[in-house]
């Protein structure tokens, strides 16, 4: 069955930079685009940045140009996340979502469990 | 950027009771090219990731039960549970993959009365 488990979120200080993965299974992963979404505590939902099967094309929100970089491996199944000169609005679980298969189809039928990124001094 | 607006903020109906969600855009979001509505709904449970509910705006995703419906058209989308049930109790979203960036509605609470 299709799996995404993200890993890399933690506690970091205002301009540090992290490391987000997510391990995906159980599906043909090169085939997909991939997104990062985010959801600060208590709030609603934001797509950071995706990604498309290939590694192109690529997408990054306003709020995040030029400081995330979204990469993938398709021989490991992986998406990352690079955060750097991360603030304190960038507090929020960071949730990986595998897009519709349908061409066209930007919505988001699987999703991790999330991993939680806390930016305070 | 479309924004995405949701009706009410959240609402408490009593099991086996109709629910009603709005949703409305600020954009058109029927391609005309082929008739679709780019229109997403999405429940979350407390401390679980979103799950997607309907898609085109009324295909319910495999294994949602039929008791959750979509509708609507344009700028303008509901999103129904006919009979609520104690496990239907969560925040729902949604979503517009019309253009990016792709942008989710503020959510409605919804709750047992």
């Amino acid at each position: 069955q299709v799996q995404l488990v993200e890993s890399g979120g933690g506690f970091v200080q205002p301009g540090g930079s992290l490391r987000l993965s997510c391990a995906a299974s159980g599906f043909m992963f090169g085939g997909y685009y991939m997104t990062w979404i985010r959801q600060a505590p208590g709030k609603g939902l934001e797509c950071v940045s995706f990604i498309g099967g290939s590694g192109t094309p690529e997408y990054y929100a306003d709020s995040v140009k030029g400081r995330f970089t979204i990469s993938r491996d398709n021989a490991k199944n992986s998406l990352f996340l690079q955060m750097n000169s991360l603030r304190a609005e960038d507090t929020a679980v960071y949730y990986c979502a595998r897009h519709s298969v349908i061409v066209g189809g930007h919505y988001f039928d699987y999703w991790g469990q999330g991993t939680l990124v806390t930016v305070s001094s | 950027d479309i924004v995405m607006t949701q009706s009410p903020d959240s609402l408490a109906v009593s099991l086996g009771d109709r629910a009603t969600i709005n949703c409305k855009s600020s954009r058109s979001v029927l391609y005309s090219s082929n008739n679709k509505n780019y229109l997403a709904w999405y429940q979350q449970k407390p401390g679980q990731p979103p799950q997607l509910l309907i898609y085109w705006a009324s295909t319910r995703e495999s294994g949602v039960p039929d008791r959750f419906s979509g509708s609507g058209s344009g700028t303008d989308f509901t999103l129904t549970i006919s009979s609520l049930q104690a496990e239907d109790v969560a925040v729902y979203y949604c979503q517009q993959y019309f253009g990016t960036p792709f942008t989710f509605g503020p959510g409605t609470k919804v709750d047992v009365k």
